[in-house]
């Protein structure tokens, strides 16, 4: 079966100092892969997808990037974070084909409190 | 552009009772996916029911069914038998099926809260 990991869990970072969240699906191969931001409230923020190596489609202009190093790891970074960095992120998968094309599931999600 | 509406920020009902959580989502397109995904305390999402816009019949899970109206554009959520573990917030979703890399546009969310 496939499973999705993102990690760390929790993450306190300092305004100006770097971010690395990482994510990666097993069992399967050639996915959909997503990075979604929840801030405080409700509403959940399509930051980044990729529906390969190294293709990055960015949703909204911000301090933070994207990277797929490999087909099954999906990457989130900034160089130098701001207050309103903060939140709560998601990173998702779905599959491009099958019974179940098209939908999207989520990893455990990291929360990152910037200070 | 795709837009996907939750009137309702709270709702409430007694344990074992049926309730329904409205969706309204404005598209173009003829065939995409509806979702409704439940996020607990824990925060994680989980997927509660896939609605496929070309299948007239609605989508059931156990004691969760949608009522799909394509034409009116609203994708109901009906919690049937409610327990205290259905306490959660509730986002509905929309998914092209072209092109757009299958991302997800969200509704603003419901908490539903369960009564004892």
């Amino acid at each position: 079966s496939q499973t999705i990991h993102q990690w760390p869990a929790t993450l306190v970072q300092p305004v100006g100092s770097p971010l690395s969240l990482e994510c990666t699906v097993e069992g399967t191969s050639n996915p959909n892969l997503y990075w979604y931001r929840q801030a405080a409230g409700r509403g959940l923020q399509l930051l980044f997808y990729s529906v390969g190596i190294g293709q990055i489609s960015s949703e909204v202009p911000q301090n933070l990037s994207a990277s797929r190093p490999q087909d099954r790891q999906f990457i989130l970074s900034s160089k130098k974070l701001l207050l309103s960095d903060s939140g709560f992120y998601l990173c998702a998968w779905s599959p491009k084909t099958g019974i179940m094309g098209n939908t999207i599931y989520f990893g455990e999600g990291s929360w990152l409190t910037v200070v | 552009a795709q837009t996907v509406t939750q009137s309702q920020p709270e709702m409430s009902v007694q344990e074992a009772e049926t309730v329904t959580l409205s969706c309204t989502y404005d598209t173009s397109e003829s065939d995409y996916y509806l979702f409704w995904y439940k996020q607990p305390p824990s925060r994680q999402m989980i997927l509660v029911i896939r609605q496929e816009a070309y299948k007239q019949q609605n989508a059931t899970e156990n004691r969760f069914s949608v009522n799909f109206q394509k034409a009116a554009k609203s994708f109901s959520l009906k919690i049937s038998d409610s327990q205290l573990g259905d306490a959660a917030m509730y986002f509905c979703a929309y998914s092209a099926i072209y092109n757009q890399g299958g991302k997800l546009i969200f509704g603003q969310g419901t908490e539903l809260s369960v009564k004892p």
